[in-house]
């Protein structure tokens, strides 16, 4: 079956700091890959997605960025982190095309800064 | 722009009534409707998937509804319990990323 993996939970990091936030999928091949921003009150914001390695594709601009070094592998970076970037991070996955299947989300890392 | 309404922030209903949640748009022809559950501070959880051109979709007590005319999704529970209380999220999406709602947190009293 397949599963998927996002750390670290909780993150509290102090503004201008790096940020590196990490999922990985198991149990399927070439899944589309998603990271999205839930903020209060403000529903869930798509960030970025990728539909295979190296390829990503940006929604929002900001000052975040997106990597898919693996098919399994999905990363969300930041150089320096503004107080904007609080929130809760998702990612998710699904196969097939990028709005017409069901997606299956990790539990989140709430980033808080300070 | 496309827009997304689901028809309150919160609903409170008694157990063994049926929910009925609604989601609106505007701007949009989505081929596909989802249907999510969030519990508090976990990812959301894949429901229900209806087509355009379905009107109707069941899932044990779930139900969905998809009129294209209305720009309206209904999503129905039934014999509720303290167990659906969540928040449910609707999404639309079709050859593009899927665009969420805000979602409504359903709360069933016993």
């Amino acid at each position: 079956s397949q599963t998927i993996h996002q750390w670290p939970a909780t993150l509290v990091q102090p503004v201008g700091s790096p940020l590196s936030l990490e999922c990985t999928v198991e149990g399927t091949s070439n899944p589309n890959l998603y990271w999205y921003r839930q903020a209060a009150g403000r529903g869930l914001q798509l960030l970025f997605y990728s539909v295979g390695i190296g390829q990503i594709s940006s929604e929002v601009p900001q000052n975040l960025s997106a990597s898919r070094p693996q098919d399994w592998q999905f990363i969300l970076s930041s150089k320096k982190l503004l107080l904007s970037d609080s929130g809760f991070y998702l990612c998710a996955w699904s196969v097939g095309g990028l709005g017409n299947q069901p997606q299956h989300f990790g539990d989140g890392t709430r980033l808080s800064i300070l | 722009s496309q827009k997304i309404e689901q028809n309150s922030e919160a609903l409170n209903i008694q157990e063994g009534k049926t929910a009925t949640l609604t989601c609106n748009y505007t701007n949009y022809s989505p081929a596909y409707l989802q249907w999510y559950r969030q519990d508090p501070g976990r990812g959301p959880v894949f429901l229900l998937l209806i087509r355009e051109n379905e009107k109707e979709k069941r899932k044990e007590r779930l139900k969905v509804t998809f009129d294209t005319t209305l720009k309206q999704s209904l999503f129905h529970i039934t014999a509720s319990q303290p167990a659906d209380s969540a928040t449910y999220l609707c999404a639309l999406g079709g050859n593009t990323p899927l665009v969420f709602g805000k979602g409504t947190r359903l709360s069933v009293i016993a």
